[in-house]
């Protein structure tokens, strides 16, 4: 019954390889979003999807590439990884587009290690 | 840029004690605020939320809103070693083409002394 899943928990890989990491909710919601917390807890937005269209598209490398095959489900694929890739990627949704007092809920997180 | 400022402590307080917690933004057009709480290796949760100037009580926990001062603040009473956790301010964005994004402070670590 969890609202906001993610797979895998854990993903350690080495420097150059390609992964994916999937998040799906079953909240209903319209909007979906990917977080990068680093090292030192700073929490940042990567992307947003509305509907299955990017609404927010922060200046991340463009070996980050989200796809949402649906609105309830939000991917993050990572071509050539790098050791500053190193880091907990967290899934959230809101029911909106995240005005007024929204709610957004997070996933569990992601925590990859680049070797 | 737009920035969110919270003071990374780590703060510490008695059991029993009052824990304030506080928080500046630069985005004079933001509109709603919010405070999640993070345990160590846990995700992000919603603890308050605030839109108007004043405060904003629930439970243990009450929000204040300043948005002349553009400071927003958490206080909890009756602090518990159970709060010890990361409380991060979350200020809302206007992105534009009506879609809104939270930006973050980098929290700031409690610690609740039995």
């Amino acid at each position: 019954d969890t609202a906001v899943s993610q797979t895998p928990k854990y993903l350690v890989t080495q420097m150059g390889n390609d992964k994916s990491i999937k998040c799906e909710q079953n909240l209903g919601h319209d909007t979906m979003y990917w977080y990068k917390q680093d090292s030192k807890k700073f929490l940042k937005i990567m992307f947003s999807y509305n509907n299955k269209e990017l609404i927010i598209n922060e200046t991340v490398p463009n070996r980050f590439s989200p796809k949402s095959p649906d609105k309830a489900h939000l991917n993050l694929h990572i071509n050539s990884l790098e050791l500053g890739d190193s880091a907990v990627y967290f899934c959230a949704s809101s029911l909106g587009t995240g005005g007024g007092e929204e709610t957004q809920y997070f996933g569990p997180g992601t925590r990859l290690l680049v070797l | 840029q737009k920035e969110v400022e919270q003071n990374s402590g780590p703060l510490s307080v008695p059991e029993g004690a009052i824990a304030s917690l506080n928080c500046t933004y630069s985005d004079r057009g933001s509109q709603s605020f919010f405070w999640y709480r993070q345990y160590s290796g846990k995700s992000p949760e919603l603890i308050m939320s605030i839109y108007s100037n004043g405060d904003k009580e629930d439970g243990r926990f009450t929000a204040q809103l300043n948005k002349a001062s553009q400071y927003v603040s958490l206080l909890i009473r009756d602090s518990q070693p159970s709060d010890s956790a990361t409380y991060l301010c979350a200020v809302n964005v206007y992105s534009g083409a009506g879609s809104y994004q939270l930006t973050f402070g980098k929290g700031t670590k409690l610690s609740v002394i039995p």
